[in-house]
């Protein structure tokens, strides 16, 4: 299978806490983006990072990028309550003439109030 | 910002029925538009995807034939599971594509087969 490994699968703080999740993925990739889903909600696009950069920061969020490791970290800092979702990586296939994302498994965060 | 609805939301069919999910792209053209499926707890995982005009192209494993996609306009697409079981009971997703290799994603559809 193609698709991205995170960890850790489930993570939970408490509010004011910073919240890092990792991403690992198989293949040459163009970028990788970060999306956020609320239970039962669609997918809400958060950064995305291409494979030339390192890192990126929007606003309480922190995206670094090896492509050496094949890997990719997020990190929520000062987290709230409203954080709570899952949170899922999202490479392309770099050399392939497509658009399709490859999704990862997915970190379940839950911040306590 | 781009926005992509999907319509129904939830819908729950008997066993050999057939249901269509429409995905819209509401202030943008998509050429192109993607259809995912998501078991709870799970992540997504691509089943197809759609090009305006032409025929759908569809992942390893999934039955082209059951999961029937049109992708009318630059703004629609559809997806049609046809003889329903319970099995294909899960949560789809659509997203569409903007230039800027961003994907807009829609609500979701939460099929239940009973």
């Amino acid at each position: 299978s193609q698709q991205g490994e995170e960890d850790p699968q489930a993570l939970s703080i408490q509010e004011g806490e910073n919240a890092t999740m990792n991403c690992s993925y198989k293949t040459s990739i163009n970028n990788l983006q970060w999306y956020r889903q609320n239970s039962g909600r669609g997918l809400v696009h958060l950064i995305l990072i291409r494979s030339n950069e390192r890192e990126k920061h929007s606003g309480r969020l922190r995206v670094t990028l090896d492509t050496s490791k094949k890997s990719s970290s997020l990190l929520i800092t000062a987290s709230r309550a409203a954080d709570t979702a899952s949170y899922f990586c999202a490479t392309d296939l770099a050399g392939y003439n497509t658009d399709k994302l490859i999704f990862g498994t997915g970190t379940r965060l839950q911040v306590f109030p | 910002g781009a926005v992509v609805s999907q319509h129904p939301s939830r819908v729950i069919c008997k066993s050999g029925t057939s249901v269509k999910i429409e995905c819209r792209s509401l202030d943008f053209q998509a050429t192109t538009m993607f259809w995912y499926r998501q078991f709870p707890k799970q992540s997504l995982m691509l089943m197809a995807t759609s090009n305006e005009g032409s025929k759908a192209t569809y992942e390893q494993g999934v039955e082209k034939d059951k999961f029937l996609i049109n992708h009318a306009s630059l703004t629609l697409s559809t997806l049609t599971v046809t003889s329903a079981h319970p099995e294909d009971s899960s949560f789809y997703i659509c997203s569409a594509r903007v230039p800027s290799y961003e994907q807009y994603f829609g609500p979701g559809t939460r099929l239940t087969v009973t």
